[in-house]
């Protein structure tokens, strides 16, 4: 069975920072492109960040570009993002998904609530 | 880095066939045969139910068909059931990061 499951969420207040992970199993990690996708309350999709197998092709929304870094421990079955300067419209459930060859998204973590407020 | 652009509503009665459009721009839709369409209900992750503009995975009911025109997407329900009532969010590879539609609520009438 296949099984992504997120952490770390919570409150944080702005400009703070804080580390997701995602811990995965049924599947071949290390053989798996990785993906963060996040929806804001009563908001859509939003794709965040994805990671290549190695961790050699790195790419981010321009929205978190610069502030946030995603990385992964093959090693452990994990996925991380580090999100630094957090700002209020980064409030958000954030999913970790992989990326099958084909580029879509065919597993999906729960998810973790990250609110960031004063 | 936009999003692709989606109905933000469709709404049928049940039995009935809708279909959902999703324009993206020759750098995404256009180019890529990689649309991907997701179903989520109320407090889940999504759900994908189609992939590769046409495909299915396993387990997805065949009333669910999916299209491509240029830079134009579009899924189809057809024989509306209740538990269709959900958002609907393409998606598209777009040369280095996947947009997402903005999404289309279906109210099953």
């Amino acid at each position: 069975e296949v099984v992504l499951m997120e952490s770390g969420g919570g409150l944080v207040k702005p400009g703070g920072s804080l580390r997701l992970s995602c811990a995965a199993s049924g599947f071949p990690f290390d053989n798996s492109g990785m993906s963060w996708v996040r929806q804001a309350p009563g908001k859509g999709l939003e794709w965040v960040s994805f990671i290549s197998t190695s961790g050699s092709y790195i790419y981010y929304a321009d929205s978190v570009k610069g502030r946030f870094t995603i990385s992964r421990d093959n090693a452990k079955n994990s996925l991380f993002l580090q999100l630094n300067s957090l700002r209020a419209d980064d409030t958000a459930v954030y999913f970790c998904a992989r990326l099958a060859p084909g580029d879509y998204f065919d597993f999906w973590g729960q998810g973790t609530l990250l609110t960031v407020s004063s | 880095q936009s999003a692709l652009t989606q109905p933000a509503s469709v709404s049928g009665s049940p039995g009935q066939s809708i279909t959902i459009s999703c324009t993206g721009t020759s750098g995404d839709v256009g180019t890529y045969n990689a649309v991907s369409w997701y179903q989520q209900h109320p407090g889940k992750p999504p759900k994908l139910i189609i992939y590769e503009v046409t495909k299915r995975p396993s387990g997805v009911s065949d009333r669910f068909s999916a299209s491509k025109s240029g830079n134009t997407a579009s899924l189809t329900i057809s024989g509306l059931q209740a538990d269709d009532e959900a958002d609907y969010y393409c998606c598209s590879y777009a040369g280095g990061n996947t947009p997402f539609g903005s999404g289309t609520h279906v109210t099953v009438l």
